[in-house]
């Protein structure tokens, strides 16, 4: 079963727009993670936020995590149109065999 | 240095053939490793993990069987394809921390069964 559902399933932005994803899950979590998908590809991890933290940065990436609210948000800024790709949020099951449970993914598309 | 290698990319195969994916992880021993199915336009799910040689567990009963014959091979198969196994296979390795930092995907194969 999926722990993670992101919201919206599909967002179409112009280039230089910020993108916001948002993730919900259903259990405890050690972790959240965000991964990118280009089309036929691998997933590429993008940034890890630990349960005991609320907001975290990477480049032009900002990730917040609600505990309270099991929820977390990606935020693209300065969007590019290299940023077009799937992006999944990830849940650990707090077990020692690190499994990542997948969200269906947001699909974004950057207009250039 | 540490790379996941994944084969073939493409596959089609009738129904009823079997199947095996093989995954390969290099310049790290005893990886936690992992194989997920992605339906066209949907998220990716967990069909199986294993944490060391000859350990596996799967965690959606299926068509598909996977083994781990060597610290760093995992192989995911089938003896008879259904058209319902057709999808975009991934292995990921949980890098140097099991898992706990992120995983490391392959680039997957796409499988069609016809």
């Amino acid at each position: 079963s999926q722990q993670g559902e992101e919201d919206p399933q599909a967002l179409s932005i112009q280039e230089g727009e910020n993108a916001t994803m948002n993730c919900s899950y259903k259990t405890s979590i050690n972790n959240l993670q965000w991964y990118r998908q280009n089309s036929g590809r691998g997933l590429v991890h993008l940034i890890l936020i630990r349960s005991n933290e609320r907001e975290k940065h990477s480049g032009r990436l900002r990730v917040t995590l609600d505990t309270s609210k099991k929820s977390s948000s990606l935020l693209i800024t300065a969007s590019r149109a290299a940023d077009t790709a799937s992006y999944f949020c990830a849940t650990d099951v707090m077990d020692s065999s690190y499994k990542l449970i997948f969200g269906s993914g947001t699909r974004l598309l950057v207009r250039p | 240095s540490q790379t996941i290698h994944q084969w073939p990319a493409t596959l089609v195969q009738p129904v009823g053939s079997p199947l095996s994916l093989e995954c390969t992880v290099e310049g790290t021993s005893n990886p936690n490793l992992y194989w997920y199915r992605q339906a066209a336009g949907r998220g990716l799910q967990l069909l199986f993990y294993s944490v060391g040689i000859g350990q596996i567990s799967s965690e959606v009963p299926q068509n598909l069987s996977a083994s781990r014959p060597q610290d760093r091979q995992f192989i995911l198969s089938s003896k008879k394809l259904l058209l319902s196994d057709s999808g975009f296979y991934l292995c990921a390795w949980g890098g140097e921390t099991g898992g706990a930092g992120g995983y490391t995907f392959g680039s997957g194969t796409r499988l069609t069964v016809v």
